[in-house]
């Protein structure tokens, strides 16, 4: 069946490092893409998506380029903030051809910026 | 304008106690969807309402779980005689349709705690 990998965390980075979070997906056809994250203490939101091949989706400072050669979404931004801190799932959904446009979620992967 | 609620947003139930959580969509969002978030499973797909329909409710985990649509709005998770294993936070989530490019709003989830 269809799933998400992503990159174990936590990952901690000083501020203004550079980020990626590796996240890789396994699905039949064309799923679309996304990148949402849980502040702590707030519900899940979208970040960033994309929907077919070659799209780059961003947001934030946040980017994340669908590569189907590599069937990869990763995560990256070039100067990460404190505020960043938080936990960032990638995703897949399709929603075409009579599928249910459920979100596949990966593990999950926290985020800690240290000033 | 007012975003996915969700009541309440803490219960604590003794074990073989029935519980009932409530997901107001966002006005308009004809797909409505279920998701579940624990430690040992992380995010996972629980069902799918298109108006007042379930195409896909292939996510429940057992015949405990059940879930009801009305008016196209409001939707109920009911879970019946509960376990300790059912402790985690529900999710409800809207989007505009079912298709696969559309971001998925969601609530502040219920956290439940079966004791």
């Amino acid at each position: 069946g269809d799933s998400v990998t992503q990159m174990e965390g936590p990952v901690t980075l000083s501020e203004e490092a550079f980020l990626t979070i590796n996240c890789t997906y396994t699905a039949t056809g064309y799923p679309s893409l996304f990148w949402y994250v849980q502040y702590p203490g707030e519900g899940l939101q979208l970040l960033l998506k994309a929907t077919k091949a070659d799209d780059k989706g961003s947001n934030k400072g946040f980017e994340a380029t669908y590569r189907k050669e590599t069937t990869s979404f990763h995560l990256e931004k070039g100067s990460v903030q404190v505020s960043d801190s938080a936990v960032y799932f990638c995703a897949l959904s399709k929603g075409y051809g009579g599928a249910t446009n459920k979100l596949i979620f990966g593990t999950g992967t926290l985020l800690a910026v240290q000033p | 304008g007012a975003g996915v609620s969700q009541s309440p947003s803490n219960k604590v139930t003794e074990k073989g106690k029935d519980v009932e959580l409530r997901c107001d969509p966002i006005s308009g969002h004809t797909a409505l969807y279920w998701y579940r978030q624990s430690l040992g499973q992380g995010l996972e797909f629980l069902i799918y309402f298109q108006g007042n329909s379930a195409p896909d409710k292939s996510g429940l985990p057992s015949d405990r779980f059940s879930a009801e649509r009305t008016g196209g709005s409001v939707s109920t998770l009911t879970i019946q005689r509960t376990q300790q294993e059912d402790s985690a936070v529900y999710l409800c989530a809207s989007s505009l349709d079912a298709q696969g490019h559309n971001e998925q709003f969601f609530g502040p989830g219920t956290r439940l705690t079966v004791l």
